[in-house]
């Protein structure tokens, strides 16, 4: 069974520049996780869905900060404009519902100078 | 939100036993769940508990108390490739909200 595919692994871009990841769920999934893991602490959701529904967005700095699940399959986040304090490792995870194990993709370390 | 609390970081030797404390608001709750992560990688499930008592899986052990909002994961005969950090995770209201982690560092 394939798992969750994030693209790209790595980034560096300059504040205030835009950037957009890419995460592909595990086949039959309907929750799917956007999680901002800065170093040395835990992951913080930012956006839940179910299928191409928003589920939680109460973390997401909506001012920068914007997601989508077209056709509640594949997901993209993207961040305009980038700020210093977003260097970080952005995990997508994936799971059958809200509540049950979430697997979770390798991440996309973001780095903003 | 849930508060999850767990000690940020802890140190054991080789072989030996270390227990790592998890405690979470109980509103709501539909599963505590515990994940392993070593540096620079994804977190990784190791067990889940919904009911109370323990689970036992190999070298690592999971409890739950629901009435007291606290768990501990257990791992025995600990091996250097245990060092990581190692993550509780809260189901509750269709989320998964976890903790910031407790780094485990095991010495020879």
């Amino acid at each position: 069974e394939a798992g969750v595919a994030q693209s790209p692994r790595y980034k560096i871009i300059e504040k205030r520049q835009s950037v957009a990841f890419w995460c592909n769920p595990i086949s039959g999934h309907a929750t799917l996780y956007w999680y901002q893991q800065i170093l040395g602490q835990g992951p913080k959701l930012l956006i839940q869905f179910q299928n191409n529904g928003v589920v939680d967005d109460s973390q997401l700095p909506k001012d920068r900060f914007s997601a989508e699940r077209l056709k509640g399959v594949d997901s993209t986040l993207k961040i305009q404009p980038a700020k210093l304090e977003d260097s970080a490792v952005y995990l997508c995870a994936s799971s059958l519902m809200g509540d049950t194990e979430a697997f979770f993709g390798q991440g996309t370390r973001l780095t903003v100078v | 939100g849930q508060n999850i609390d767990q000690p940020t970081e802890m140190t054991a030797t080789e072989g030996a036993i270390v227990q790592i404390n998890c405690t979470y608001q109980t509103s709501g709750f539909n599963g505590l769940f515990w994940y392993q992560q070593h540096a620079g990688e994804a977190p990784t499930f190791l067990s889940y508990n919904v009911l109370d008592g323990l689970e036992e899986k190999g070298r690592f052990s999971s409890f739950l108390s629901r009435s007291k909002g606290y768990s501990y994961l257990l791992l025995k005969e600990l091996q250097m490739k245990d060092s990581a950090s190692y993550l509780c995770a809260q189901a509750a209201g269709n989320k998964l909200t976890f903790g910031g982690g407790t780094r485990v560092l095991v010495k020879p």
